[in-house]
């Protein structure tokens, strides 16, 4: 079954407005989580990997101030898309690894903004 | 930072048909390398990995090979069957977590 789950697997918003995506972890501790993000026909970019208890460490081109990530317990990580515009639109996938090299996805959220 | 190369992007092959992808990869120091199936709309699916102190890797019709000296791998499905048809991407890992992917590949079995 799924160790890894985000809600909401899909969201509209109008331009200007901000939304939050949750990424649980759901059978382990996960003090690490990571958040990628995939355009159409296009590959998964790491944005930042989400440690809990401290900041997270974003990748090289993501805005830090933009896509803010808060990791408070070691089930939940959350990404917040701050003033989303249309070039927002994307799939966002959090992942957890933890125990073994093998990285756990969640389903994905489905982010388009009008 | 680690950088991956996958090809072909495009790959057809007629059911039943083998079918290869190969990947190359830029940090030595990766030690891990995981070929995920990715449908559309949903989530990476791990289907097979390898570690660096190992050379191949078989389950059932999938295999991986690794070779470290040159820095690349390869995924080869065998008897392809048309739910085999999806995206395939590579990756590779080093010791601190962050997997860096290949640009995918469009893996098409026609019936």
């Amino acid at each position: 079954g799924a160790v890894v789950s985000q809600h909401p697997s899909w969201v509209i918003c109008k331009s200007g407005t901000s939304v939050k995506i949750e990424c649980r972890s759901l059978d382990f501790q996960a003090t690490t989580m990571f958040w990628y993000r995939q355009f159409p026909k296009q590959s998964l970019m790491l944005m930042a990997t989400s440690n809990e208890g401290s900041k997270a460490t974003y990748e090289q081109g993501v805005e830090k101030d933009k896509f803010l990530i808060n990791h408070a317990s070691l089930t939940l990580s959350t990404l917040t898309v701050t003033s989303a515009h249309p070039e927002d639109s994307s799939f966002y996938i959090c992942s957890r690894a933890g125990g073994t090299d093998t990285q756990y996805f969640g389903p994905g959220t489905r982010l388009t903004v009008l | 930072g680690e950088n991956v190369e996958q090809h072909p992007s495009t790959l057809s092959v007629q059911e039943g048909d083998s079918a290869v992808i190969k990947c190359t990869y830029s940090d030595s120091a990766s030690n891990y390398f995981p070929w995920y199936k990715q449908e559309l709309g949903k989530r990476p699916q791990l289907i097979i990995d390898i570690r660096s102190n190992v050379g191949e890797k078989k389950d059932q019709r999938i295999a991986v090979t690794l070779n470290k000296t040159a820095k690349h791998f390869s995924l080869h499905i065998t008897e392809t069957q048309p739910e085999d048809s999806a995206v395939y991407f590579c990756a590779a890992r080093a010791n601190a977590g962050k997997s860096t992917f290949g640009d995918g590949t469009t893996l098409t079995v026609k019936p």
